[in-house]
């Protein structure tokens, strides 16, 4: 696609819930991230995945956290038994992966606004 | 580990003013430098990137930065400010991982009003 996709755009649930986030970065990118961007904590490093790599996991907050990537393209974050610090918007980002320069530019998702009640 | 500092969380300007946004890292090695805005429901656009040669670096929409390596700072600028500029503005730096891309870490961001 021409850009990072994020759905669904707005996501409303209540405390104790499980949710999916999904990301489709842009095709033929092998790098994926996800960070979280909340009024307390500003914009957070969550997970990232590099080609067939073990993901970096280093900035996951709590094992409620987990994400994964299917086929080397779209990447699910889920959320388990979501609480109300949870509420905040899930960014994802894309990279093309290759060794140099321009392969250090990320582009951004327009997110997901997470409400938990 | 590597961080940010961008000290104004709120800068004011009159359209047509100059702007200088402050950006503060602090990185063990070379660092990978970024500048991103984002509008109000927006996701984040790049603006400029440093990664080596120039120090001066030109961006979009008539931005530019200047990497100091002995003050540590990557600060943003723009010669006269439209209205349409008025955002939150991110700096970020990045991280080599075995020679391809990592993790960005963003300082908390300051918010640019534009008056006319």
């Amino acid at each position: 696609g021409a850009g990072v996709s994020q759905s669904p755009s707005n996501k409303v649930t209540e405390k104790g819930k499980d949710v999916e986030l999904r990301c489709d970065p842009i095709s033929g990118h092998t790098a994926l991230y996800w960070y979280r961007q909340s009024l307390g904590q500003g914009l957070e490093f969550l997970i990232y995945f590099q080609g067939n790599s073990a993901p970096d996991k280093s900035g996951l907050p709590s094992d409620r956290f987990s994400a994964e990537r299917t086929g080397g393209s779209v990447s699910t974050l889920t959320i388990q038994r979501t609480q109300q610090e949870d509420s905040a918007v899930y960014l994802c980002a894309s990279s093309s992966g290759r060794v140099g320069g321009p392969s250090y530019e990320q582009y951004f998702g327009p997110g997901t606004r997470l409400t938990v009640t | 580990a590597q961080s940010v500092t961008q000290p104004d969380i709120h800068i004011t300007v009159s359209e047509g003013a100059s702007l200088e946004l402050r950006c503060n890292y602090s990185y063990g090695a070379t660092p990978y430098l970024f500048w991103y805005v984002q509008s109000p429901g927006q996701g984040l656009q790049l603006l400029l990137k440093y990664f080596s040669g120039d120090t001066l670096v030109q961006g979009i929409k008539g931005f530019e930065a200047e990497f100091k390596r002995s003050q540590s700072s990557f600060n943003l600028r723009k010669p006269s400010v439209h209205w349409s500029d008025a955002a939150e503005y991110f700096c970020a730096v990045g991280a080599l991982n075995t020679g391809t891309a990592s993790k960005l870490t963003f300082g908390t961001g300051t918010r640019l009003q534009v008056t006319l």
